[in-house]
C-alpha cells in the first residue's frame, strides 16, 4: 500500500496557467508537507500544516497555496505559474512536526 | 539561510568499503535527520538524532552528533552497489515546528 501518494507523476504546462498538485497518507499523520526540489537537487520547505495550523516558508511567493480538505490530504495550488517553478514538488507527512518524515514520489511540474 | 551542507559533495567508492558523509548546520536544533534520495525518486528516512544523543545505530548506518560543533556524520559500512544514491541531512531548527532545512547532499556511488 502506497503510503504518501502524489497526483499528477508528471505535469508540463504553459506559463501563466493556474494547476494542483494533490497528496494523499493513509498512515494517519497529522502533519503534512510540502517541498520543492530545484534543478541542483536542493530541497526547500515550503509549507507544513499541523492541526489546522498553516506554517509558510516566507519565501514562497502568494501564487502558491496549499489547501487541506481533510487530515490525509494536503494539496498544492499553483496560480500564474512561471517558468521558475519547474522542479519536483514533494509531498511529506510526519507523526508529529518533530518525527521522521515520508516522502511521496514527487512530481515533476515542467513550466513551458 | 540554508541550515545543512554535506562533505563531500559527490563520494565514489567500491562495494565492501566504508562510506563517511558529514554535515554541518548552523543553528540549534531539536534533531538532525538523513534521508536517501535514489535517482528521480522521493527520499527515504534513514535515521533521527536527537540533540542530547551522541550516536546512533541502524543496521550499517551509524550516525553521530556533535553539538557543541554543530556537525554530525553518517557512516555506511560494507558498502552496496543498492548503496548508490544522494545522501542528504536535514535540521530540525529549535522552534521551527518540524519545517526541516536540508542540505545540499552528498551523491554516493558504489561500484560493484
Amino acid at each position: 500500500d502506497t503510503a504518501v501518494s502524489q497526483t499528477p507523476k508528471y505535469l508540463v504546462t504553459q506559463m501563466g496557467n493556474d494547476k494542483s498538485i494533490k497528496c494523499e497518507q493513509n498512515l494517519g499523520h497529522d502533519t503534512m508537507y510540502w517541498y520543492k526540489q530545484d534543478s541542483k537537487k536542493f530541497l526547500k520547505i515550503m509549507f507544513s500544516y499541523n492541526n489546522k495550523e498553516l506554517i509558510i516558508n516566507e519565501t514562497v511567493p502568494n501564487r502558491f497555496s496549499p489547501k487541506s480538505p481533510d487530515k490525509a490530504h494536503l494539496n498544492l495550488h499553483i496560480n500564474s505559474l512561471e517558468l521558475g517553478d519547474s522542479a519536483v514538488y514533494f509531498c511529506a507527512s510526519s507523526p508529529t512536526p518533530q518525527s521522521a518524515q515520508y516522502f511521496g514520489p514527487g512530481t515533476r511540474l515542467t513550466v513551458l | 539561510s540554508q541550515q545543512g551542507e554535506e562533505d563531500p559533495q559527490a563520494l565514489s567508492i567500491q562495494e565492501g568499503e566504508n562510506a563517511t558523509m558529514n554535515c554541518s548546520y548552523k543553528t540549534s536544533i531539536n534533531n538532525l535527520q538523513w534521508y536517501r534520495q535514489n535517482s528521480g525518486r522521493g527520499l527515504v528516512h534513514l535515521i533521527l538524532i536527537r540533540s542530547n544523543e551522541r550516536e546512533k545505530h541502524s543496521g550499517r548506518l551509524r550516525v553521530t552528533l556533535d553539538t557543541s560543533k554543530k556537525s554530525s556524520s553518517l557512516l555506511i559500512t560494507a558498502s552496496r552497489a543498492a548503496d548508490t544514491a544522494s545522501y542528504f541531512c536535514a535540521t530540525d531548527a529549535r522552534g521551527s515546528q518540524g519545517n526541516l532545512i536540508f542540505g545540499k547532499g552528498t551523491k554516493l556511488s558504489v561500484k560493484p
